[in-house]
């Protein structure tokens, strides 16, 4: 059972439009969401998080937003650059009681190609 | 600045040979994390450290074992390779696991079990 769905596999704009990346998750208990972009042979690096108790944050050209009601939170990149064709992951964070520690759960990530 | 190191970078194993998966981070982190990546599929959590001399089992810990040999190194072990190993494995290091710190990843291994 997928707790954080990317429902989208792949993504194509063109550079200096807006891209538009979306997460879904079922978890109520999740309070801290995180995007990480993913180049092809290298680690998932941070890219930009937001608390569940906030409904944007921004930081340069990424932007997410975050809707707790309809558990959908996306990410936004304005204006895209052929730079940031990568993979992206949504991931989300919850407490679990056992030790008491995060631990991240991550969707199966989105493919943004921005076309020159 | 290295940040976190994973060695080999690849390996080719046939089923049932064992082997170690090393880890390394330079940035003083009290929490440490192995994940696995499958085609199609986000990462999945095998084993953490949440902090030096303590390991918890993740999402899919079967058919591994881990070691915190010290603040700086999370080992990985796989003690009989099967073909359902075959994956993309990462580590990853944050400041500790009690407070919403951005995890840093390596680079991962690939590993292919024939």
């Amino acid at each position: 059972d997928q707790q954080v769905k990317q429902n989208s596999p792949s993504l194509s704009v063109q550079e200096g439009r807006i891209s538009i990346l979306n997460c879904d998750y079922t978890n109520s208990m999740f309070d801290y969401f995180l995007w990480y972009k993913k180049y092809p042979a290298e680690g998932p690096t941070f890219l930009i998080s937001i608390s569940s108790i906030k409904d944007k944050n921004e930081d340069g050209r990424f932007t997410v937003f975050l809707n707790k009601s309809a558990k959908h939170l996306s990410l936004h990149i304005v204006p895209s650059q052929p730079g940031d064709s990568a993979v992206y992951f949504c991931a989300a964070s919850a407490r679990y009681s056992g030790a008491g520690s995060y631990q991240l759960t991550f969707g199966k990530g989105t493919k943004l190609s921005v076309i020159p | 600045n290295a940040g976190v190191t994973q060695t080999p970078k690849f390996q080719v194993l046939k089923t049932g040979q064992s082997m170690t998966l090393q880890c390394a981070q330079d940035m003083n982190h009290n929490s440490m994390y192995w994940y696995r990546q499958d085609p199609g599929m986000g990462l999945r959590l095998i084993y953490y450290s949440a902090s030096e001399g303590t390991t918890d089992k993740g999402e899919v810990p079967n058919g591994y074992n881990v070691s915190r040999l010290n603040k700086r190194e999370f080992s990985l072990r796989l003690e009989s390779a099967a073909p359902s190993q075959t994956s993309v494995y990462f580590c990853a290091s944050n400041r500790d696991t009690y407070s919403n710190q951005p995890q840093h990843f390596g680079d991962g291994t690939r590993l292919s079990i024939l």
